[in-house]
């Protein structure tokens, strides 16, 4: 496996489900991210962590619960969504030097629907 | 808060024909990437400008940061159906919360054989 990877790519749950998203990255990177991407609006920052701490979560509803085990692995823990919450939800990886996070590597996202 | 105005938002052209999408700000930044992201897929990362003024070529593509480091573009010669997608431009800034790229909304690209 190389670059960035997500599973599920698509997951389709309940309002009252719980699942959990995984990613991995390949690339040596320090810091990891999540992202959620709806139709007609810019790409929402979520979480970020930065060698496994937790740096930003952008005022993200409670539902939604990021662990970071280490430096490869992000989770992305949901419990009692929302419709709304419908989206893609994106993986991505860079690699923090001095407080300068570099480009970011994208994984290819799970595809969200809640019913 | 730091706004990525990307122009068109919908872009629909034959095969062989010239384009330019643009990404303006009233922001300055200190690096510039550019993104295509196909239907289901995640954004993969084309570019990085990090100089004002400054031109980088990859085949056909030419990205340009402003001379201010508040805008960019993307020109695509003779474009071809594998160049339809969706373009974003992100923008960084160094220092605290440089971790944090700003978004466009994108330009939906369809290129027609």
């Amino acid at each position: 496996e190389t670059g960035v990877t997500q599973t599920p790519r698509h997951l389709v749950m309940g309002m009252t489900n719980k699942k959990s998203l995984k990613c991995e990255q390949h690339l040596g990177h320090n810091a990891m991210y999540w992202y959620k991407q709806s139709a007609k609006k810019p790409l929402e920052l979520m979480f970020v962590y930065s060698l496994e701490e937790r740096v930003e979560n952008n005022s993200v509803p409670s539902r939604f619960s990021p662990e970071c085990p280490n430096s490869s692995h992000l989770f992305l823990h949901l419990h009692t969504l929302q419709p709304e919450d419908s989206a893609l939800y994106l993986c991505a990886s860079s690699q923090e030097i001095r407080g300068i996070y570099n480009e970011q590597f994208f994984g290819p996202g799970t595809r969200l629907t809640v019913l | 808060t730091q706004l990525l105005e990307q122009s068109p938002q919908f872009l629909s052209i034959q095969e062989g024909e010239n384009l330019t999408v643009y990404c303006n700000s009233s922001s300055v930044f200190s690096s510039l990437q550019w993104y295509r992201q196909e239907p289901g897929e995640g954004p993969v990362l084309l570019v990085t400008v990090v100089t004002g003024g400054e031109v980088k070529k990859l085949k056909r593509l030419t990205f340009q940061f402003g001379d201010a480091r508040k805008d960019s573009s993307l020109h695509i010669t003779a474009a071809q159906p594998g160049d339809t997608g969706l373009y974003l431009c992100a923008g960084a800034v160094s220092g605290a919360g440089s971790y944090q790229l700003t978004f466009g909304k994108g330009t939906k690209l369809s290129v027609i054989p």
